[in-house]
């Protein structure tokens, strides 16, 4: 069965640290990872995606991918109360257009 | 960027009734609908995958005859909850997919009274 984990929460930061976020999968041939956040109360919104090993930097947040050890992860620099949200971990396969959803960390940055 | 809108936003209705969600996608056309639904403080459950013009495809435990799935036209999928009771009371969430990523409508919050 194809699984993503990710750490379990919730993550508390303060104001301006770096907030890093995990995720491991199972399934080798994935193709593609996404990070979604998700605020209390709404859908989730895609800030995120990564196609192949490395970084990815778009603003403050950075991606990283790593096929060989199967993991993708999610950095914040400068971390704001405003990205207190849960982030999901996606990654897709191939089959069907699914996404494979991890369980969702809750992150806090306290002011 | 790709926009999913999905209506209404909040229903409140008695148990007993059958209630209908529209997922429009607006500036593509979307080969693949997804329905989800999310219980509070629980993670995203993928209910049925929909294809336009096709059955739709339900993952396991979801009520087909239940949770009826129609996908007209590449830009709109409905997901109509038949007979809703209290226990169908949560957040439902539709996606839309060209080619990855998915892309989510607002939800819908469903409460049965």
């Amino acid at each position: 069965q194809k699984e993503v984990e990710q750490n379990s929460g919730p993550l508390s930061v303060p104001e301006g640290a770096i907030a890093s976020l995990n995720c491991t999968y199972s399934d080798r041939g994935s193709q593609s990872f996404f990070w979604y956040r998700q605020y209390s109360g709404k859908s989730p919104e895609l800030i995120m995606s990564i196609y192949s090993n490395g970084d990815k930097e778009d603003g403050r947040f950075t991606a990283q991918l790593n096929k060989a050890s199967q993991y993708v992860s999610l950095l914040i620099r400068d971390s704001q109360p405003s990205d207190s949200a849960t982030y999901l971990c996606a990654v897709y396969t191939g089959a069907n257009s699914k996404l494979t959803f991890g369980k969702g960390i809750t992150l806090s940055v306290r002011p | 960027g790709a926009v999913v809108s999905q209506h209404p936003s909040r229903v409140i209705c008695k148990s007993g009734t059958s209630v209908k969600i529209e997922c429009r996608s607006l500036d593509f056309q979307a080969t693949t609908m997804f329905w989800y639904r999310q219980f509070p403080k629980q993670s995203l459950m993928l209910m049925a995958t929909s294809n336009e013009g096709s059955k739709a495809t339900y993952e396991q435990g979801v009520e087909k005859d239940k949770f009826l799935i129609n996908h007209a036209s590449l830009t709109l999928s409905t997901l109509t909850v038949t007979s809703a009771h209290p226990e169908d009371s949560s957040f439902y969430i539709c996606s839309a997919v060209s080619n990855q990523p998915q892309h989510f409508g607002d939800g819908t919050r469903l409460s049965i009274l």
